[in-house]
């Protein structure tokens, strides 16, 4: 199976802040590769899909881009509903694996 | 409304089987890709199957930790999809969620989720 590996696995940031995570895939991927916001206690919401494609409804303060093995989803000037756990997941192989998770805390 | 709703959630014991189903509303099932994800409880997202829009031939996939316990499927006439586990495991406790995905890539409509508890 693909390995997907987030990094950091925690982020501490303010609001305002810029942040940038990423994804490394085991295997080329090509652009399969999709962001998940979840906010504590509440279903994952879409942020990304093909590696840099915003969602509909989805802030521009978020962008996405990658592709391949290597990854990255960045927001711009964060806000009080960023702070939450992002997953990403990639959906060339099967199975589809999501990576473990960044968790984005208020500094 | 564009909406997934699944239902069927509960507690079994190990080696027992529960039906899930996902109700859509807003669309039609069968034009798209239907997925299930699970969550268990403080761990992150794991992909369990997926079925292919009727188009392409209704082709399902699966997790590697479910094959051959797991499997999805799709009722026409009522617009809704469902998940049958067989021989469940305490480590399938989860909260199952049915994702709707155009194309294949998108993951754009999730449901709200339903509680699978896994216990002796």
């Amino acid at each position: 199976d693909v390995q997907v590996t987030q990094s950091p696995s925690s982020l501490s940031a303010s609001v305002g802040d810029k942040v940038t995570m990423t994804c490394r895939a085991s295997q080329d991927v090509r652009t399969s590769l999709a962001w998940f916001r979840q906010k504590p206690g509440k279903v994952p919401e879409s942020l990304i899909y093909a590696g840099s494609t915003l969602q509909s409804g989805v802030p521009s303060r978020f962008s996405g881009s990658g592709s391949g093995t290597y990854f990255t989803l960045t927001i711009d000037s964060l806000q009080p509903e960023d702070f939450a756990t992002y997953f990403c997941l990639q959906y060339y192989f099967f199975p589809f694996i999501f990576g473990q998770g960044t968790n984005l805390e208020i500094k | 409304e564009v909406q997934l709703v699944e239902a069927g959630g509960g507690l079994v014991q190990p080696g027992e089987s529960l039906r899930l189903s996902c109700a859509v509303s807003g669309f039609t099932s069968s034009d798209y890709f239907m997925d299930w994800v699970r969550q268990a409880p403080g761990k992150g997202l794991e992909w369990v199957g997926r079925i292919a829009r009727k188009l392409g031939g209704d082709d399902r996939a699966y997790a590697a930790s479910v094959k051959g316990r797991f499997t999805v499927s799709r009722d026409d006439s009522n617009n809704s999809v469902g998940l049958q586990m067989n021989n469940l495991q305490i480590e399938d406790t989860a909260v199952y969620y049915c994702v709707r995905s155009p194309l294949g890539n998108v993951f754009d409509i999730w449901g709200q989720g339903t509680m699978v508890t896994v216990s002796p």
